[in-house]
C-alpha cells in the first residue's frame, strides 16, 4: 500500500531556512509527480509545489516562489523541499502527496501525515 | 488561478441524512475534479476523483457529479464516521487550488 512519511519539521526562526523529506514506499516511486500542499493551524489547504516524475518540470505557487525549491531523489524514493528565508506565515503542517503517473503532472490523490512548521522567534 | 467556491461552509444534519456540498469553479475545469474528506488531526483522503469517480475503498454512500464549472458532492445517508471536513480541489490547471472546505457535523 502507498505509505508517505515526512520528516524535518520543526520550530525555526523567521529568514532561516529548513528541508523536509516525504520517504516513499508502495508504489514505483520514480514514475509519479509529487506535490508538496500545507495547511496553516486552522485554515485550509495550499498548494504549494510539484515536481515531475524525472525531476526536470517544477512549479510553485507564488507565495513560495524564489524562497522554496522541490528536488527528488528516485533511488531514495524520497521527496524533499527546501524552504529558506521562512516567514510567520509559512508556519503549517506540510503534507507530501502522490501526483499523476508520468507526464499526468495535475493529479493528487495519497498524501502523508505531514509535519509541523513553526516560524517563530 | 481558479477560484474554487465551496458551500456550505459548514452544516449539521442527523445520521441517516441525505448531505449536499456544491463547488463552483471561477472557469471551466472539464471533471478535473477531487474531493477530499479530512477528519480532525488527520491528512486529507481522497473521495472521489475526476468529479465522479468513487476512489477504491471509499463507501457507496460517497459520490460526486458535475462538469465545467459547478460540482456537487452527495453522503446519501450521513454516518458517524462521516464527520469531517471535506474539499474540493481542481487539478486542470496549475496552481491546484482548493474550495474553503465544509464542516460536516453530526445533530
Amino acid at each position: 500500500q502507498v505509505q508517505l512519511v515526512e520528516s524535518g519539521g520543526g520550530v525555526v526562526q523567521p529568514g532561516r531556512s529548513l528541508r523536509l523529506s516525504c520517504a516513499a514506499s508502495g508504489f514505483t516511486f520514480s514514475s509519479y509527480a509529487m506535490h508538496w500542499v500545507r495547511q496553516a493551524p486552522g485554515k485550509g489547504l495550499e498548494w504549494v509545489a510539484v515536481i515531475s516524475y524525472d525531476g526536470t518540470n517544477k512549479y510553485f505557487a507564488d507565495s513560495v516562489k524564489g524562497r522554496f525549491t522541490i528536488s527528488r531523489d528516485n533511488s531514495k524514493n524520497t521527496l524533499y523541499l527546501q524552504m529558506s528565508s521562512l516567514r510567520a506565515e509559512d508556519t503549517a503542517v506540510y503534507y507530501c502527496a502522490k501526483g499523476g503517473w508520468f507526464g499526468d503532472i495535475n493529479r493528487s490523490d495519497y498524501w502523508g501525515q505531514g509535519t509541523l512548521v513553526t516560524v517563530s522567534s | 488561478d481558479i477560484q474554487m467556491t465551496q458551500s456550505p461552509s459548514s452544516l449539521s444534519a442527523s445520521v441517516g441524512d441525505r448531505v449536499t456540498i456544491t463547488c463552483q469553479a471561477s472557469q471551466d475545469i472539464s471533471n478535473y475534479l477531487n474531493w477530499y474528506q479530512q477528519r480532525p488531526g488527520k491528512a486529507p483522503k481522497l473521495v472521489i476523483y475526476d468529479a465522479s469517480y468513487l476512489e477504491t475503498g471509499v463507501p457507496s454512500r460517497f459520490s460526486g457529479s458535475g462538469s465545467g464549472t459547478d460540482f456537487t458532492f452527495t453522503i446519501s445517508s450521513l454516518q458517524p464516521e462521516d464527520i469531517a471536513t471535506y474539499y474540493c480541489q481542481q487539478y486542470n490547471t496549475l496552481p491546484l487550488t482548493f474550495g474553503g472546505g465544509t464542516k460536516v457535523e453530526i445533530k
